[in-house]
């Protein structure tokens, strides 16, 4: 049974155009993360939670931000996508604190157009 | 910061050994793993060693450890055409809470 999972797993947008994508998890995990990745190169964190704790990452743009209702569920919300936002965005979650493994969702590809 | 780095490409034959190399920056670096993406699908963990350990065997994946060096391995016995993806490795420390840095990984590709 998946463990993350993610919806929609292809999104396709306007330019400019608010869009979310969802992550749910059944692990009870702390820690909820989103990953960005280009094509071929190497996945990129956005931003995590630590339960309710939201950690950005410096070079994240405003252009995105994340909520988390619940243990359960978190979204990663584009305010205006732009052509250069196109990616697969990961969601993974762990137990938290250092070493532990990171499951990972099966990703949205977002497509801009 | 964390810095991660992997060679781009690697080509091997069917059933010879593959080895992956990473090197890292972060002495405190507590656990380095590998992971596997296949294409358009997610990360798949491959495998994780605490950074006290410097060898790990699990099947036919062997993980080396030089923690002086920085340089983690990932050694892939009997390579076989499903092993064809691309190799992450990544690595957490107690100086970046949870996050999981990741290496721009490597393209496995196999020939006959």
């Amino acid at each position: 049974d998946a463990m993350v999972i993610q919806n929609p797993r292809y999104q396709v947008t306007q330019f400019g155009k608010p869009v979310t994508l969802s992550c749910s998890q059944t692990l009870n995990h702390n820690v909820m993360y989103w990953y960005q990745q280009k094509s071929s190169q190497a996945p990129k964190l956005l931003f995590h939670y630590y339960d309710k704790d939201f950690n950005n990452e410096a070079d994240t743009p405003d252009n995105f931000q994340s909520r988390r209702p619940n243990t359960s569920f978190c979204f990663l919300d584009i305010r205006s996508p732009g052509l250069g936002d196109a990616a697969m965005y990961l969601c993974a979650t762990s137990l938290g604190g250092s070493g532990t493994e990171a499951f990972f969702g099966q990703g949205t590809r977002l497509t801009v157009v | 910061g964390e810095d991660v780095e992997q060679s781009l490409f690697l080509s091997v034959r069917e059933g010879d050994s593959s080895v992956i190399n990473c090197t890292y920056t972060d002495s405190s670096s507590t656990y380095l793993y590998w992971y596997k993406q296949e294409p358009g699908a997610g990360l798949q963990l491959l495998t994780y060693i605490f950074s006290n350990m410097d060898m790990k065997q699990d099947q036919r994946l062997t993980v080396l450890l030089n923690k002086k060096d920085k340089h983690l391995s990932l050694r892939i016995a009997d390579t076989q055409t499903g092993d064809s993806a691309i190799y992450f490795c990544a690595e957490s420390s107690y100086s970046s809470a949870s996050k999981i840095i990741f290496g721009s990984g490597t393209r496995l590709s196999i020939r006959p």
